[in-house]
C-alpha cells in the first residue's frame, strides 16, 4: 500500500463547476500538506499549504484537511479551462525532510 | 517563474552513458531537493542537501549521485543509464531544511535510446 493514495483521473468537468480532488495517506505522522498544480512539461506550482488539521482558502481555492480520517480535498470554485492540469497532493512529517507525493490527477476543465 | 533554475531542459543519450543535471536553487534558499518523474511512478523523491550537506535519501539508486556546492548549486549525477531512467528530473529548494514549502524548476527531461 503507498503511503499516499490519489485517484489518476482524468475528471472532466464543465467550465463553472466546483471541482473536488481528493488524497488519502496512511502516516498518521504527517503534519504538512500541500497541493501543486502541474502543467503538462513544467515543473509543479504550489497552490496551496496546510499545515495539521481545518481549511484554508485562498482565492477560488480551499484546502481541507481532516487528520483523523487521514484524508485531505481541494476544492475548486468556478473552474476555469484554464485550471485544466494535474494536481498532485504532498505531505510530510516534522524532522524528516521528505515530501511524500501523490501520483496526481488529471484535471479537464470544459469551456 | 519560481525562481528555480535546472539545465539543460531536454537530453538525449545513450544507454550506458552518464549525464549530469545541474540546478540553481531560489536565492537565499539553503535547501535543494531532486525528483524523479516518470509516467508510472508519479514525483519520486530521490536526495535533499541543506547548505552542502546531505540530509535525506529517497530512492535514489546507486548509480546516481548529488552534490551541493558552495555556490548552493546542485548537480545529480545519473550513470550507467538504462532505458528506465528516462523521464522528468526535476529540483525544488527551501529556505530551511525542514518542511518548508518547496518551489520547483521546470525540470529536465532525460531521454535514454
Amino acid at each position: 500500500q503507498k503511503e499516499v493514495e490519489q485517484d489518476p483521473g482524468p475528471l472532466s468537468v464543465p467550465e463553472g463547476a466546483i471541482v473536488s480532488l481528493n488524497c488519502t495517506y496512511s502516516n498518521s505522522a504527517f503534519q504538512y500538506f500541500m497541493w501543486y498544480r502541474q502543467y503538462s512539461r513544467k515543473g509543479p506550482e504550489l497552490l496551496m499549504y496546510t499545515y495539521s488539521s481545518g481549511n484554508k482558502e485562498d482565492g477560488r481555492f480551499t484546502a481541507q484537511v481532516d487528520k483523523s480520517s487521514k484524508y485531505i480535498s481541494l476544492f475548486i470554485r468556478d473552474s476555469q479551462p484554464s485550471d485544466s492540469a494535474t494536481y498532485l497532493c504532498a505531505m510530510s512529517a516534522s524532522g524528516t525532510y521528505k515530501y511524500i507525493f501523490g501520483t496526481g490527477t488529471r484535471l479537464k476543465v470544459l469551456a | 517563474d519560481s525562481g528555480v533554475t535546472q539545465t539543460p531542459k531536454h537530453l538525449i543519450t545513450a544507454t550506458g552513458q552518464r549525464v549530469t543535471l545541474r540546478c540553481s536553487p531560489r536565492s537565499g534558499d539553503l535547501s535543494v531537493y531532486w525528483y524523479q518523474q516518470s509516467l508510472d511512478q508519479g514525483l519520486q523523491f530521490l536526495i535533499q542537501y541543506y547548505n552542502g550537506e546531505e540530509r535525506a535519501k529517497g530512492n535514489i539508486l546507486e548509480r546516481f549521485s548529488a552534490q551541493q556546492f558552495p555556490d548552493l548549486h546542485s548537480e545529480l549525477n545519473l550513470s550507467s543509464l538504462e532505458l528506465g531512467d528516462s523521464a522528468l528530473y526535476f529540483c525544488a529548494s527551501t529556505p530551511g531544511q525542514d518542511t518548508d514549502t518547496q518551489y520547483f524548476g521546470p525540470g529536465t527531461r532525460l531521454t535514454v535510446l
